[in-house]
């Protein structure tokens, strides 16, 4: 099992370039996620979906744009990234909240993807 | 809303002795409570969840966990520290109404050999 397959590890865009983060799972997770994580702010929530044809915000959208066409794939869209964007780019699937595991929606997370905006 | 606070972004200690790294939370219904692990140049790894029944929860690495209802904790503890449990700790919560994970700023616990 791969798990949460993010591409790419490392990007570098100049300002007001667009580009796309890719994410995929293997595990049949309806619920997937991406946060960013800066220094001192912790992970926050940029957008997530609990199912194919389903998104919603997150606590930092703006700036970001994501679809759900497939289970297995949500990719994120930098539409003009700017400097502020520059952080790194965690995807993160779990099993629907409420099913499984006591529901408790315990999250697998990708390895990461490194942008910086120059 | 939701909310998680971690009152300390460093906690040393020496290998062999115990350690705490401390998280409170804010829900307004029933709390899921989890903690996770970032080692470095990786992604979060779960080490323990509290979902419901004893308030000690047991988890990975021989990291445990103390559910506190009345002071709205949940820290994280290990009796015997490793200089291989240096790493970025982060506890997040969901509140039982939402279908999303709020963590924390994380801690980083330098475990010193």
């Amino acid at each position: 099992n791969a798990g949460v397959t993010q591409t790419p590890k490392f990007q570098v865009l100049k300002t007001g370039q667009s580009m796309t983060l890719q994410c995929a799972q293997d595990m049949n997770h309806e619920y997937m996620s991406w946060y960013r994580q800066d220094p001192g702010m912790g992970l926050r929530l940029i957008h997530y979906s609990v199912g194919a044809g389903i998104t919603d915000q997150g606590e930092v959208p703006n700036g970001y744009n994501v679809s759900r066409s497939t289970t297995e794939d949500f990719p994120l869209r930098l539409l003009s990234a700017a400097p502020s964007q520059t952080s790194v780019y965690f995807c993160a699937s779990s099993s629907k909240p409420g099913q499984g595991a006591g529901g408790a929606n315990v999250l697998t997370f990708g390895a990461g993807s490194r942008l910086t905006v120059l | 809303a939701q909310s998680v606070a971690q009152p300390e972004d460093q906690v040393n200690v020496a290998e062999g002795n115990p350690l705490t790294v401390k998280c409170t939370y804010s829900v307004s219904g029933n709390p899921y409570l989890f903690w996770y692990v970032q080692y470095p140049n990786r992604g979060l790894q779960f080490l323990l969840k509290y979902i419901t029944g004893d308030n000690l929860v047991k988890g990975s690495y021989g990291f445990e966990a103390e559910f506190n209802k009345s002071q709205t904790s949940f820290h994280l503890k290990k009796p015997s520290a490793l200089v291989s449990d240096s790493a970025l700790y982060f506890c997040a919560v969901r509140d039982g109404g939402y279908s999303t994970l709020t963590f924390g700023k994380g801690t980083m616990l330098l475990v010193s050999p």
